[in-house]
């Protein structure tokens, strides 16, 4: 139990293109989604915070008009990355959880390598 | 939410028990202990979570000592897919944030 998917694994796009990463709870319903990212050799770093109908929160340092995400329903929530340049190339990682519905940890997509070229 | 200190990486034989260790010595008395895998361009995988008392699954087995500053997670029986990125992270059950450090590199080696 308790899987989610992200669509695509991996995507490539060029430099002011815009990017949208999808994470699907498949399994149960999903009140808190999370974004995370990380870069090469480095730790996951959280991008933002969204619960089911409400604006997502975003952590310090992360530009909520670059990085849009929704979370319009119970199984889905979404990021975009608008204008994307080489430096958002990374890997990005949801994970969703439900503690009022009896989970008691996140649990985490498989990713989505982004390229920027 | 309490840091937690790692060893940066360890090797173990295939077969045997790996015991990853983690000190938290700031842990508040309403602080889980958490630990997720990263198995190389994959996201995390959770293992195992306790609060005082040791745990066991089907995965590994969670030992916390009695003054909870520190914990150690065994795999019992390592195999080759166990290499991963460990991470111990300590939360309050409540609060859905992780915070992830760089955790331990494990190498399973035939």
């Amino acid at each position: 139990g308790a899987v989610v998917s992200q669509h695509p694994s991996w995507v490539i796009c060029k430099s002011g293109t815009s990017v949208k990463i999808e994470c699907r709870s498949l399994d149960f319903q999903a009140t808190t989604m999370f974004w995370y990212r990380q870069f090469p050799k480095q730790s996951l770093m959280l991008m933002a915070t969204s619960n089911e109908g409400s604006k997502a929160t975003y952590e310090q340092g992360v530009e909520k008009d670059k990085f849009l995400i929704n979370h319009a329903s119970l199984t889905l929530s979404t990021l975009t990355v608008t204008s994307a340049h080489p430096e958002d190339s990374s890997f990005y990682i949801c994970s969703a959880t439900n503690l009022a519905g009896g989970l008691d940890t996140q649990y985490f997509g498989p990713g989505t390598r982004l390229t920027v070229l | 939410d309490a840091k937690t200190t790692q060893p940066t990486s360890m090797d173990c034989a295939e077969g045997r028990a790996a015991n990853l260790p983690c000190n938290h010595s700031t842990i508040s008395g309403n602080e889980y202990v958490y630990w997720y895998r990263q198995i190389h361009s994959q996201g995390p995988q959770y293992i195992i979570h306790g609060l005082k008392n040791n745990e066991t699954n089907e995965m590994a087995s969670l030992i916390i000592t009695e003054d909870r500053k520190s914990s150690t997670l065994i795999l019992p029986h390592a195999t080759l897919r166990d290499t991963a990125v460990y991470y111990c992270i300590v939360r309050v059950f409540n609060d859905y944030k992780l915070s992830f450090g760089a955790g331990t590199t494990v190498t399973v080696r035939a």
